[in-house]
């Protein structure tokens, strides 16, 4: 398995509909975890972070991690045209982040 | 702008040159990542620096490959006689703590 898993879609939602991001990690990754946004040709941007079960809200995007069952979501609320991206979870492991292979998000007008 | 910054944002150099690139962190960051992307995948850890000490190197990472940061502050890496397996893209990043902030990226193009 690898350490962090992501389906690398597209995904594909109408504009103003919610778009939900599954990522997965295994036990030897640390129990902190980031999505960041990559647009075609750009490098990524940080979206958010997440360190503690639960959700966790900024705008209109919501990070929730599951320890329990080893899975970090993002959703964005209200999906807009601009959201159309590869969004990349990530984890923290030893000073450095591992990485999924990322999932193309298409948000469709 | 107090982002990260690279300089070159891009470099087409010819199979077996050594090419440099150049990162600048945020001003306050202590810590400071180089990972490399290429085309459907998530970046790759090459190295970290905390202050001017290398305390992490990816195994994966040949001989050829090369960084320092001299003064705790940019950093360099190098990749002497290049081949076209090190076509990608370059990313470093600097953080505080965990949450790391990304540069642009340099793109490398080897022939």
């Amino acid at each position: 398995q690898k350490e962090v898993e992501q389906n690398s879609g597209p995904l594909s939602v109408p504009e103003g509909a919610i778009a939900s991001l599954n990522c997965t990690y295994s036990d030897r990754v640390s129990q902190s975890f980031f999505w960041y946004r990559q647009y075609s040709g750009k490098s990524p941007e940080l979206i958010m972070s997440i360190y503690s079960n639960g959700d966790k809200e900024d705008g209109r995007f919501t990070a929730q991690l599951n320890k329990a069952s080893q899975y970090v979501s993002l959703l964005i609320r209200d999906s807009q045209p601009s959201d159309s991206a590869t969004y990349l979870c990530a984890a923290y492991s030893n000073y450095q982040l591992i990485w999924g292979a990322g999932t193309k998000l298409i948000i469709k007008p | 702008d107090t982002g990260v910054s690279q300089d070159p944002r891009h470099k087409i150099t010819k199979r077996g040159q050594n090419v440099t690139f150049r990162c600048d962190p945020i001003s306050e960051h202590n810590r400071l990542y180089w990972y490399r992307q290429t085309l459907g995948q998530g970046p790759e850890f090459l190295t970290y620096f905390q202050n001017e000490a290398q305390l992490e190197k990816s195994r994966l990472l040949s001989d050829r490959f090369s960084a320092e940061r001299p003064k705790g502050s940019f950093s360099t890496l190098e990749i002497q006689r290049t081949e076209q397996g090190d076509s990608a893209m370059y990313l470093c990043a600097s953080s505080l703590q965990d949450e790391q902030f990304f540069g642009p990226g340099t793109r490398l193009t080897v022939l």
